[in-house]
């Protein structure tokens, strides 16, 4: 069952502009992840925004949350070449103990230098 | 720095093996996960660990089974390949509390073909 799903599926931007992402979901979270994949590597952990949080900032990075919509973005401000891999956000519900997180199919990101 | 290491990064066996992923952990979390991702699905939960000798199913356990003896060492085993699972497996460990999630960490995954 797939929680999160990303949007775009695909982006691609100059280097230097901002870059958006956007998860939706579907049922009553505790927090929200999102994680970054570079090409045929393991994911690495980004950010981390709880259900009573509306915002959060981590260096480039803002992530927003909108629990009555239930959706979140992820802006990457003035992206670079090296920001270009896969965003996947990730939901755990309310109803699996905390130990399930389910993660969407992801959005490509391509900066061009 | 958390270190998830996996065996192996490419494996190759043919149909009917079987087949042993091995995924080992240093910073002592309690909980450990085996996901497998292939294009367009994301990452699938397979199955979960949350302590030594505990484990339980995913959303895609079919033709898979887990051995976690020790805390730091969570094993994905296929009893007999089939080319359908074909794909990249990754391994990620966390903190573990009841109903409270924290970041993953992960291994550089294992890319397995079944020929």
């Amino acid at each position: 069952s797939q929680q999160g799903e990303e949007d775009p599926q695909a982006l691609s931007i100059q280097e230097g502009e901002n870059a958006t992402m956007n998860c939706s979901y579907k049922t009553s979270i505790n927090n929200l992840q999102w994680y970054r994949q570079n090409s045929g590597r393991g994911l690495v952990h980004l950010i981390l925004i709880r259900s009573n949080e509306r915002e959060k900032h981590s260096g480039r990075l803002r992530v927003t949350l909108d629990t009555s919509k239930k959706s979140s973005s992820l802006l990457i401000t003035a992206s670079r070449a090296a920001d270009t891999a896969s965003y996947f956000c990730a939901t755990d519900g309310r109803n699996t103990g905390g130990f399930k997180t389910i993660f969407g199919a992801g959005t490509r990101l391509f900066v061009k230098a | 720095d958390v270190k998830v290491t996996q065996s192996s990064r490419y494996l190759v066996k043919r149909t009917g093996e079987k087949v042993f992923l091995e995924c080992v952990q240093d910073m002592d979390h309690e909980n450990m996960f085996w996901y497998r991702q292939d294009p367009g699905l994301g990452l699938r939960l397979i199955y979960f660990s949350y302590d030594v000798k505990m484990k339980e199913k995913g959303d895609i356990p079919e033709g898979y089974s887990v051995s976690r003896e020790k805390k730091e060492r969570f094993s994905l085993i296929l009893e007999s390949a089939s080319t359908n699972q074909t794909s990249m497996y990754l391994c990620a460990s966390s903190l573990g509390l009841a109903g409270v999630s924290y970041e993953q960490y992960f291994g550089p995954g294992t890319r397995l073909t079944v020929t």
